[in-house]
């Protein structure tokens, strides 16, 4: 089966900086997507970024990027010029690319505080 | 309108009631779910349904139990409820998955979820 961890529960990090929220995942496959989800105050669940296993070139949506080592199973999101908006539940999530795909495995969460 | 609405938004019941979230989307996917939000938990997976006759458990489906009415639609109900069963749940939508070089990575779409409080 395949696991998703998120070694970090709470993080903070002042307006304009930059932060790293850390995940990494067990599989013995080799191809599948992987994302991050935002999960901001008024709970609604929202994509942030979204990286395909067979492409070695790092996702980037903006102010948001991630690094993707896939020999080392992690994949990592970092957030430039933090903005109070920022400030959510970030969820990290697994799914197989097959011919019946999976469902989306979660990690549990980091919540990132964004401070003035 | 959301794509992936859910009712009710908010729910306290007591031990032992049946109780029934639904769900609707417009998005036109085949593809239901139903998660559980625990704090410290993340989310996790009740039941799934890949399309109209297919229904399929997760990993907490234990004490709760679906119908797929419509392509559109995706209740989930708990039969007689309990107070560990208080979180906040999910229903999402996905699209089929593409080939390599197509794009799209079939990712979750979200309703605003239910919280649920069993006294």
């Amino acid at each position: 089966a395949q696991t998703v961890t998120q070694s970090q529960p709470e993080m903070s990090v002042q307006e304009a900086e930059t932060v790293t929220l850390s995940c990494t995942y067990d599989t013995s496959e080799n191809n599948y997507y992987l994302f991050w989800y935002k999960q901001p105050p008024s709970r609604q669940m929202i994509l942030v970024i979204r990286q395909e296993a067979y492409k070695q070139q790092n996702a980037t949506e903006n102010r948001f990027s991630v690094n993707f080592q896939k020999a080392a199973k992690s994949f990592s999101l970092k957030i430039s010029d933090s903005q109070l908006g920022d400030t959510a539940m970030y969820f990290c999530a697994f799914t197989l690319r097959n011919s019946g795909n999976t469902p989306l495995v979660f990690g549990k969460g980091t919540r990132l505080s964004v401070i003035a | 309108d959301a794509d992936v609405t859910q009712t009710p938004r908010n729910r306290i019941t007591k031990t032992g009631k049946r109780i029934m979230l639904e769900c609707s989307q417009t998005k036109g996917h085949d593809r239901m779910y139903w998660y559980r939000q625990d704090p410290g938990l993340g989310l996790q997976l009740i039941y799934y349904s890949f399309d109209v006759k297919d229904i399929n458990k997760g990993e907490i489906s234990d004490g709760y139990s679906v119908s797929r009415q419509a392509q559109a639609k995706f209740s989930l109900s708990l039969e007689s409820a309990i107070p560990n069963q208080t979180a906040l749940y999910f229903c999402a939508t996905s699209d089929l998955p593409r080939g390599p070089g197509t794009g799209s990575s079939s990712p979750l779409h979200f309703g605003n979820g239910t919280r649920l409080t069993v006294t």
